[in-house]
């Protein structure tokens, strides 16, 4: 089955530490984004890859790192630096063709004890 | 700044009845318009909306964009408690980007 996996479901993390949130596609798209989202919002764009070794800043960068070595992976780093990191965060990916229609991950619940 | 503003921000009905649903934007270098629907968890794929007046239909879904007035507008017929999500407006732009609203939390009751 082609799709986006994202793992974990869930994530507990005390303050200070970073922790690594996984993007896995296997429907050869060539962008991928990440998106962060709290209650009552809509998606606000972290970063975004549209090759392989490539990624920009999206709107809201500061604090996460990103990294793009395979075409078919791009891992989310929320970095200690986030003041505020519980949220739910969702990957995309889109072709290049068609880059608008973005297929969503199932997301991962991330919260900060 | 970029910005899509959908209303109302929550709805709530009785089935069978019909909603519309709301979206504005400001975006420079307009390409196009998106709805989603996202219940639990991850959004799914509604429409893609390029050119003015022209209606997109899927079942009991529909979608029209206006790019003069800057607005899109979905209507949703003879509700189902399954229709129960929130329904999100986003815009792409010439530079690869997508920009969200807030969205429209839609309850149905039965």
């Amino acid at each position: 089955d082609g799709g986006i996996t994202q793992s974990p479901k869930y994530l507990f993390r005390k303050e200070g530490q970073n922790v690594t949130l996984s993007c896995e596609q296997n429907l050869n798209h060539d962008a991928m984004y990440w998106y962060r989202q709290d209650p009552g919002q809509g998606l606000r764009l972290i970063y975004y890859s549209q090759i392989v070794n490539d990624f920009q800043k999206g709107d809201i960068a500061e604090g996460y790192s990103v990294s793009r070595e395979k075409k078919e992976s791009f891992p989310l780093t929320v970095t200690s630096a986030q003041k505020n990191p519980t949220a739910f965060y969702l990957c995309a990916s889109t072709t290049a063709v068609s880059t608008d229609t973005q297929y969503f991950g199932p997301g991962t619940r991330l919260t900060v004890l | 700044e970029d910005k899509v503003v959908q209303s109302p921000l929550s709805l709530v009905v009785h089935e069978g009845d019909t909603v519309t649903l709301n979206c504005s934007y400001e975006v420079t270098n307009f390409r196009s318009l998106l709805w989603y629907k996202q219940e639990k968890k991850a959004p799914t794929f509604l429409f893609m909306l390029t050119s003015s007046g022209i209606e997109k239909k899927s079942g009991r879904l529909s979608s029209i964009l206006d790019k003069k007035e800057l607005f899109s507008i979905l209507n949703i017929t003879a509700t189902q408690t399954g229709d129960s999500a929130v329904y999100l407006c986003a815009v792409g732009n010439q530079g690869d980007k997508i920009i969200f609203g807030k969205g429209t939390r839609l309850h149905i009751l039965p």
